[in-house]
């Protein structure tokens, strides 16, 4: 599995859009890249995945450039609540198990 | 349709017991994934499952740890003879298949060895 490199934190205020990078200089063709939240006390929470360009759901866009050696996830009009940790795992499909790296905690200040 | 459950969701055990972690999977669902998260860090991937079969043990201590996904009944992560090193947070994934785009996760449990 692909190693990942996060910002250890960032900080942020409330309605702001929050744009999390992640380094993964060594994916493979077939690995994709998924993002997830984690709260304190809680499981972690599938946020997006994507291979290529861009993709968007209803809460997150998630870009990869070209070359695929970095993507970044991002949080449009943040809010309180968004405050957590957030990891990108980078893998294949049929790896069945996904390697977490330390992840950034974002702080969303009022 | 009711997520995964994991029991219990705290769990004291005194070194040298064992400790039994029981993770039911979303309906439906027939792989399971255990990691484990020590404070201030990521979730380390343990062991993945699927009914009646171990498919990835490459994140198990080879020592005192196991797992189980019985074709009847919850999957079970068993720890023997606890040490304090092994107080942490437990967490039980399912996917409906391998390759899914994202596995769901169980509130965890959280076990503490005095």
């Amino acid at each position: 599995l692909a190693k990942t490199t996060q910002p250890i934190s960032m900080d942020s205020y409330e309605g702001q859009e929050v744009n999390i990078t992640c380094s993964h200089n060594n994916i493979a063709t077939n690995d994709y890249i998924t993002w997830y939240q984690q709260f304190p006390s809680q499981g972690p929470r599938f946020i997006i995945q994507g291979y290529k360009t861009k993709v968007t759901n209803e809460v997150a866009s998630l870009f990869i450039p070209a070359d695929r050696k970095s993507s970044t996830l991002s949080l449009p009009r943040v809010s309180l609540s968004d405050t957590a940790v957030y990891y990108c795992l980078v893998g294949t499909l049929n790896a069945g198990k996904s390697t977490f790296g330390d992840g950034t905690t974002l702080t969303v200040k009022p | 349709n009711a997520g995964v459950m994991q029991n219990p969701r705290h769990l004291v055990r005194r070194r040298g017991q064992e400790a039994r972690l029981r993770c039911s999977p979303m309906k439906g669902h027939s792989h399971v994934y255990w990691y484990r998260q020590l404070p201030e860090e990521g979730l380390k991937f343990m062991v993945y499952l699927q009914k009646e079969n171990i498919i990835d043990e490459s994140g198990m201590p080879k020592e005192r740890f196991s797992a189980e996904f019985p074709k009847e009944g919850p999957s079970i992560l068993r720890i023997q003879q606890v040490v304090r090193g092994d107080s942490a947070a437990y967490f039980c994934a399912s996917s409906p298949s391998q390759g899914s785009d994202e596995q769901f996760f169980g509130p965890g449990t959280r076990l503490t060895v005095l």
